[in-house]
């Protein structure tokens, strides 16, 4: 089957501690996406990648990082320094510039 | 930058009933628009898109008209079903940086 994995489904993060959300495709896409979202609220922009081992912030960067060491795979780390990480976070991609974008199912992210 | 604005509020209505929801974009250049749909718990789905000015998107039973000289994209259907309960996000992708913009979306339900 093509398409997106994310994992895991639900995730827990004790204060002061780093979490990792996995983000796998295999569309054969080049680019990938991290959006965060929160109840009520639209899709916002933390990170993207156009091309292996390169990657932009997007609109709230601040206290989460990345990586893109393959093609299929886009990490997203929530560090202790984002200090509200509670959301449901998606991770999107696209073949090229101004096509649609395919979402995987999220990873709803709460703190204990 | 580009922006999408969606019209305010949850959309309540009855099993059969006419839906339409606004839709209306600031951009600069000549961006694609998209209609996504997300059930409870899910990630976004590509519900559908138009690219060019006086392009028709449809499915589902769902249609939208891309109107340049409006900057809108409002979506509609004739005859909504309990099955249509969901979030409807209206996007643009700006085509220069390949990134989407959203707008908050629209929880719509469906009364039986």
């Amino acid at each position: 089957d093509g398409g997106i994995t994310q994992s895991p489904k639900y995730l827990f993060r004790k204060e002061g501690q780093n979490v990792t959300l996995s983000c796998e495709q295999n569309l054969n896409h080049d680019a990938m996406y991290w959006y965060r979202q929160d109840p009520g609220q639209g899709l916002r922009l933390i990170y993207y990648s156009q091309i292996v081992n390169d990657f932009q912030k997007g609109d709230i960067a601040e206290g989460y990082s990345v990586s893109r060491e393959k093609k299929e795979s886009f990490p997203l780390t929530v560090t202790s320094a984002q200090k509200n990480p509670t959301a449901f976070y998606l991770c999107a991609t696209t073949k090229q510039r101004g096509e649609t974008q395919y979402f995987g199912p999220g990873t709803r992210l709460l703190v204990l | 930058g580009d922006s999408v604005t969606q019209m305010e509020g949850p959309v309540t209505l009855s099993e059969e009933a006419f839906l339409t929801i606004n839709c209306t974009y600031t951009a600069t250049g000549y961006p694609s628009l998209f209609w996504y749909v997300q059930y409870p718990g899910e990630g976004l789905q590509l519900l559908l898109k138009a690219t060019k000015a006086d392009d028709k998107g449809s499915n589902k039973g769902f249609e939208a008209t891309y109107r340049k000289e409006t900057t809108s994209f409002h979506l509609e259907k004739g005859s909504v079903q309990v099955s249509d309960s969901a979030v409807y996000f209206c996007a643009l992708s700006d085509q220069g940086n390949n990134r989407l913009a959203f707008g908050k979306g629209n929880q719509v339900v469906v009364i039986p």
